[in-house]
């Protein structure tokens, strides 16, 4: 069974620090891979998504794949209390249209 | 614009209504997605249309019927819900070709079932 792992938190930062969020995925056959944003009460909101090794950049967002450790991460710089949410990773394996989601990752930034 | 419409936002309903959530897309994508999202749960997956058609069936049951009128509508019929069934209906579209494909998320439905 495919499997998606995150530390699920809740994770605290102070305002200004880098958060680091961390997902592990079982599927070796996994090929993209997308951080959720989802504040309490709303949808999930597409942040990032990354298919290749190496870094991603996008703003205050970075994401980190590494696919021999089968792992994949989310840093957010500069943490502001707006970033303050559950952050989703979800995995896709065989099929590009069926994303297998880690529990979340509950953040909150302190003012 | 990567805009997913839902309606409505709110839904109240006993266990003998019939009721219908509608999704609707106009970003040309070819997929759409029904996925139950419990609280403090990630979402779970009901349904996948692709090309109007359903490709996928997560053994939902049958008091949950999905519909695909055309490539940008997408319904989930409801009938003789449980209390169980309360959640978040979140409904999702997605674009582009493998690995960049990705899915939206429109706002959801929350549903609750006396």
């Amino acid at each position: 069974q495919k499997e998606v792992e995150q530390n699920s938190g809740p994770l605290s930062v102070p305002e200004g620090a880098i958060a680091s969020l961390n997902c592990t995925y079982s599927d070796r056959g996994s090929q993209s891979f997308f951080w959720y944003r989802q504040y309490s009460g709303k949808s999930p909101e597409l942040i990032m998504f990354i298919y290749s090794n190496g870094d991603k950049e996008d703003g205050r967002f970075t994401a980190q794949l590494n696919k021999a450790s089968q792992y994949v991460s989310l840093l957010i710089r500069d943490s502001q209390p707006s970033d303050s949410a559950t952050y989703l990773c979800a995995v896709t394996g065989g099929s590009a249209r069926q994303l297998t989601f880690g529990s979340g990752t509950q953040l909150t930034v302190l003012p | 614009d990567t805009e997913v419409t839902q309606t409505p936002k709110h839904l109240v309903m006993g266990m003998t209504n019939k009721k219908s959530l509608k999704c609707e897309q106009h970003m040309g994508h070819r997929a759409m997605y029904w996925y139950k999202q419990k609280a403090k749960k990630p979402p779970e997956l009901m349904f996948v249309y692709s090309y109007e058609k359903l490709s996928i069936n997560e053994s939902v049951p049958s008091r949950f019927s999905p519909e695909c009128p055309n490539s940008s509508l997408l319904n989930l019929h409801l009938h003789a819900l449980q209390p169980e069934d309360s959640a978040l209906y979140l409904c999702a579209s997605s674009g582009g070709v493998a690995p960049k494909e990705t899915q939206y998320f429109g706002p959801g439905t929350r549903l609750l079932v006396l």
